[in-house]
């Protein structure tokens, strides 16, 4: 029962380079959520998506983008990677209110 | 500004005693909230949740206490484990926020054997 999986667990990107999160539910969850974790800060919501094929901004979109081309896989892309983007990001997933299940996250690192 | 606070950055307590962490919430048509635990190198679990129309709920040693006319709403721990070391993110909806959840900046909780 893998839940909630989150591809790479760690990575180091140069300002400027772009790359792309994954997310996988295995759960058929229609909602999907990206949030950033920052010190002092907790999570942020950065997009989410209320089921395939649709998308919508969160608190702190700028510089995000995400697609949910499958129910359940839920991309965030980078297209250029900015020292601001250092931080570890969360993918989870929900059905109906339910509470949210969290993938492991994905540290990134901005040099 | 922060519509839900974690005023405690941390915390530490003996073990078998009372843990109480404590979260504050600005919007009023916030109905339905959680506690997350989250230790180091992983995602965040599912705790326990109230709904706006209780004032407590317990699952085993977590009782959750919801004051409506306060905007205020703490999580108990008895007694407090080693196991329960964490950080702690308390986390709120409304209905109409499309259903989104708003976290707090999480509390540490240290419990010291």
């Amino acid at each position: 029962n893998a839940g909630v999986t989150q591809t790479p667990k760690f990575r180091v990107l140069k300002t400027g380079q772009s790359m792309t999160l994954l997310c996988a539910q295995d759960m058929n969850h229609e909602y999907m959520y990206w949030y950033r974790q920052d010190p002092g800060m907790g999570l942020r919501l950065i997009h989410y998506s209320v089921g395939e094929g649709t998308t919508a901004k969160g608190e702190v979109p700028d510089g995000y983008n995400v697609s949910r081309l499958k129910k359940q896989n839920f991309l965030l892309g980078l297209e250029s990677a900015a020292p601001s983007q250092t931080s570890v990001y969360f993918c989870a997933s929900r059905t109906g209110r339910q509470p949210q299940h969290f993938g492991d996250g994905t540290r990134l690192s901005i040099l | 500004d922060q519509q839900v606070k974690q005023n405690s950055p941390s915390l530490s307590v003996q073990e078998g005693r009372i843990s109480i962490l404590n979260c504050d919430y600005t919007n009023s048509m916030f109905d339905y909230f959680l506690w997350y635990k989250k230790y180091p190198a992983e995602g965040p679990t599912f705790l326990i949740s109230i709904s706006s129309i209780k004032d407590k709920n317990e699952d085993g040693r977590f009782t959750v206490f919801l004051n409506k006319s306060a905007k205020h709403l703490s999580l108990h721990i008895v007694p407090s484990q080693p196991g329960d070391s964490a950080v702690y993110f308390c986390a709120a909806s409304a209905n109409n926020y499309g259903q989104n959840f708003v976290f707090g900046p999480g509390t540490r909780l240290s419990v010291l054997p």
